[in-house]
C-alpha cells in the first residue's frame, strides 16, 4: 500500500519566491492535514480537511499561506511570498474518518528559503 | 481548547531499562490518546494508541497506560534497544484533530 506521498521531498528557495508543496493522501482516507515542524515551535497544526473542505485553518500564520484540496487525491500548501522564517519540515498527514484515528504522515517536505 | 503537555523534554537510559514518558491534557472530552516515534529525519510513525474506554494496552515491549479521572497517560518502554533511540510524541485528540506535545528526546546508550 502507497502511504501519504508529498512532494517535493526538499526545497530550496529564495526569499521572496513562490513555493507550492504537494501531498497525495492514502486512498480512501477522507481527512488531510497539514502541520509544520521547527525545533523552536514543534509540531503545529496550519490547516485541515475533510471530505476535502477546509475544516480548521487557525493554525495558518498569516495570509501569505493558502491550501488547497481540489479533490480526494491531492492536496497543495502555497507559501508566497516566502521568507527566511518559513523554512521548516512541512508535514502532510491523512485519516480514514473525521476523528483522528489512527492518523498517518508522509515523508515530509524539507523547505529552505534563504 | 485542549492544552497537552510532555515530561521529561530528554531521556538518556542504559540499553536493557525501562524508560517512561509522561503526558497530560486538559480536555476532559478528549478520548483518543495517540503516540508517535520519529526518527532523526524521518517522520512521525504511530506505535500504539488508546481510547478512553481501556485503561491499559501493551504491544510487545511499549505499553500505554491512561487515568482518565487524573487526565493523564504515560507511555512505557521496556528492555529499551539502540534502535529505540528518537523523540517520542504523545497527543489527544480535540475534536476532529490532535493536539501534540513537545516531544521527548528518547537516547538509549549501548
Amino acid at each position: 500500500d502507497a502511504g501519504v506521498i508529498q512532494s517535493p521531498r526538499h526545497e530550496v528557495t529564495e526569499m521572496g519566491q513562490e513555493v507550492t508543496l504537494r501531498c497525495k493522501p492514502i486512498s480512501g482516507h477522507n481527512s488531510l492535514f497539514w502541520y509544520r515542524q521547527t525545533m523552536m515551535r514543534g509540531l503545529e497544526l496550519l490547516i485541515y480537511f475533510n471530505n476535502n473542505v477546509p475544516i480548521d485553518d487557525s493554525g495558518m500564520p498569516e495570509d501569505r499561506f493558502s491550501a488547497k484540496m481540489p479533490n480526494a487525491s491531492f492536496s497543495t500548501l502555497k507559501i508566497q511570498p516566502s521568507e527566511p522564517r518559513d523554512s521548516a519540515v512541512y508535514f502532510c498527514a491523512s485519516s480514514l474518518n473525521r476523528l483522528p484515528m489512527g492518523q498517518f504522515f508522509g515523508p515530509g517536505t524539507r523547505l529552505t528559503v534563504l | 481548547g485542549e492544552n497537552v503537555e510532555q515530561h521529561p523534554s530528554t531521556l538518556s537510559v542504559q540499553e536493557g531499562d525501562s524508560a517512561v514518558i509522561k503526558c497530560t491534557y486538559s480536555d476532559s472530552a478528549s478520548n483518543y490518546f495517540p503516540w508517535y516515534k520519529q526518527e532523526l529525519g524521518k517522520r512521525p510513525q504511530l506505535i500504539i494508541d488508546i481510547r478512553s474506554n481501556v485503561g491499559e494496552k501493551k504491544d510487545q515491549r511499549i505499553a500505554v497506560t491512561l487515568n482518565k479521572t487524573a487526565k493523564h497517560f504515560s507511555l512505557h518502554i521496556t528492555e529499551t534497544q539502540p534502535e529505540d533511540s528518537a523523540v517520542y510524541f504523545c497527543a489527544a485528540d480535540n475534536t476532529d484533530k490532535l493536539i501534540f506535545g513537545t516531544g521527548t528526546r528518547l537516547q538509549v546508550f549501548p
